[in-house]
């Protein structure tokens, strides 16, 4: 089975733009996750959907949103990039919501604003 | 709010010594979770900890959850060169729904 992908692998935008990423879950998987890491840190929460619906939200501005299609995939939006926007973003999938589910990761997308 | 310190940052082993990484809660967990993260790669789930005082292993990695479900422990043993990158603990706010991983310790093995 395929496992999570991530579009598109590297991504290059300049301030003030808005970025769109993809993420699809691996088949069966209900849930997704969308995490920031930045180089030397561990990855930082920024939501978490379920059924299409949000079940979770990090310490992130209002610039930062997402949602999931009915094939569970997820696209999560960044409004108004500011230069600190750059870091990898990670998506997860998991079968269900909650704690006790363990995550598979996909390989990122690397944003980089100038 | 729910905070997780991961310890150490950093640590330089020779191939074959023993390595430990704590994180440390200021709640109690319900559940626990070990993440690890080759340079360059992203997050490969390894374990997750649920009952007080439970200990798992797998080969040469042995993980424990404090009794009082505050604090848990990934221990290497004979660390080899494949060992090498960086481990995470993730854990959960049980009112917010975020979930929440330390900084990770970054694991070095001199041949």
């Amino acid at each position: 089975d395929a496992g999570v992908t991530q579009s598109p692998t590297h991504l290059i935008k300049t301030r003030g733009q808005q970025v769109t990423l993809r993420c699809s879950p691996i088949s069966g998987h209900k849930s997704v996750s969308w995490y920031q890491q930045v180089l030397g840190q561990g990855p930082q929460f920024i939501f978490q959907y379920y059924e299409k619906e949000e079940r979770g939200r990090g310490n992130f501005p209002d610039r930062f949103s997402a949602r999931q299609f009915p094939n569970y995939s997820s696209e999560l939006n960044v409004n108004a990039l500011l230069l600190g926007d750059s870091a990898l973003y990670l998506c997860a999938s998991s079968l269900q919501t909650g704690t006790f589910y363990e995550q598979y990761f996909g390989p990122g997308t690397r944003l980089t604003v100038t | 709010g729910q905070q997780v310190m991961q310890i150490p940052q950093y640590q330089h082993v020779q191939e074959g010594e023993d390595f430990t990484t704590y994180c440390n809660s200021s709640t109690t967990l319900s559940n626990i979770q070990w993440y690890k993260q080759r340079p360059g790669g992203h997050p490969v789930f390894l374990i997750q900890l649920v009952k007080s005082g439970e200990v798992k292993k797998q080969k040469r990695l042995t993980f424990q959850f404090g009794e009082a479900k505050k604090n848990s422990s990934l221990h290497i043993t004979a660390t080899q060169t494949t060992d090498v990158g960086t481990y995470f603990c993730r854990v959960s706010s049980s009112n917010t729904g975020k979930l929440i991983f330390g900084q990770g310790t970054t694991l070095q093995v001199k041949p």
